[in-house]
């Protein structure tokens, strides 16, 4: 398909793993990025993946890439209250002069 | 004080009316966007700068307009507002896109947005 694929909610209870998953359209985007928009506020970088990478850790964050399946993934482990918020997939398709691609955004609710 | 900022946060309008939302920046960016955000719809592009001198038009920009007054200014405007104009407009800003237009690290930093209603 043309666009950034991403379910539009998840809901999680506290403690337990959030998953959220995109699928992208470019093969060749050399830079895959992961943006949080927390309620009445902007979009904040969360984490990012280099293609050349098929995982990447930051302390509860675990981000995986698949490049065969044009598939990428958010892990965030012990989900708390505080990350409940709406995730945001983007790449970098050839073509797009370096601007960011962004997927509908999945709102993520944890429920205590 | 915050990086990017926009003015107005909020505005309800009339149908017809002529509104200008204004973004600036304080991280010395060459490169600034705006985008309108609908449920469901996600984050869609409407005009981009490169710089001060280079503007192009993005994936939805009929009945927009866009003027960069300066490196750290970037105003969009709506020239006559309808109902389906109705969103949350968001600026942002990232650093020029090392290695030419292609295959780089491009973080962009967003402003808190802004609210407009046209009624």
């Amino acid at each position: 398909g043309e666009d950034v694929e991403q379910s539009l909610f998840l809901s999680v209870r506290e403690g337990d793993s959030s998953v959220i998953n995109c699928t992208y359209t470019d093969s060749s985007s050399t830079y895959l990025y992961w943006y949080k928009q927390e309620p009445g506020a902007g979009l904040q970088l969360l984490t990012y993946i280099f293609s050349n990478m098929d995982m990447k850790q930051d302390q509860r964050l675990t981000v995986l890439l698949n490049k065969k399946d044009k598939h990428l993934s958010l892990r965030i482990a012990d989900t708390q209250t505080g990350d409940s918020a709406i995730y945001f997939c983007a790449e970098t398709p050839t073509g797009s002069q370096g601007n960011l691609i962004f997927g509908k955004g999945t709102k993520l609710s944890v429920k205590p | 004080d915050a990086d990017v900022t926009q003015t107005p946060r909020n505005r309800i309008t009339k149908t017809g009316k002529r509104i200008m939302l204004e973004c600036s920046q304080t991280k010395g960016h060459d490169r600034m966007y705006w985008y309108r955000q609908d449920p469901g719809l996600g984050l869609r592009l409407i005009y981009y700068s490169f710089d001060v001198k280079d503007i192009n038009k993005g994936e939805i920009s009929d009945g927009y307009s866009v003027s960069r007054q300066a490196q750290a200014k970037f105003s969009l405007s709506l020239e006559s507002a309808i109902p389906n104009q109705t969103a949350l407009y968001f600026c942002a800003t990232s650093d020029s896109v090392a290695g030419g237009r292609t295959f780089s690290y491009n973080e962009q930093f967003f402003g808190p947005g802004t609210r407009l209603t046209v009624l």
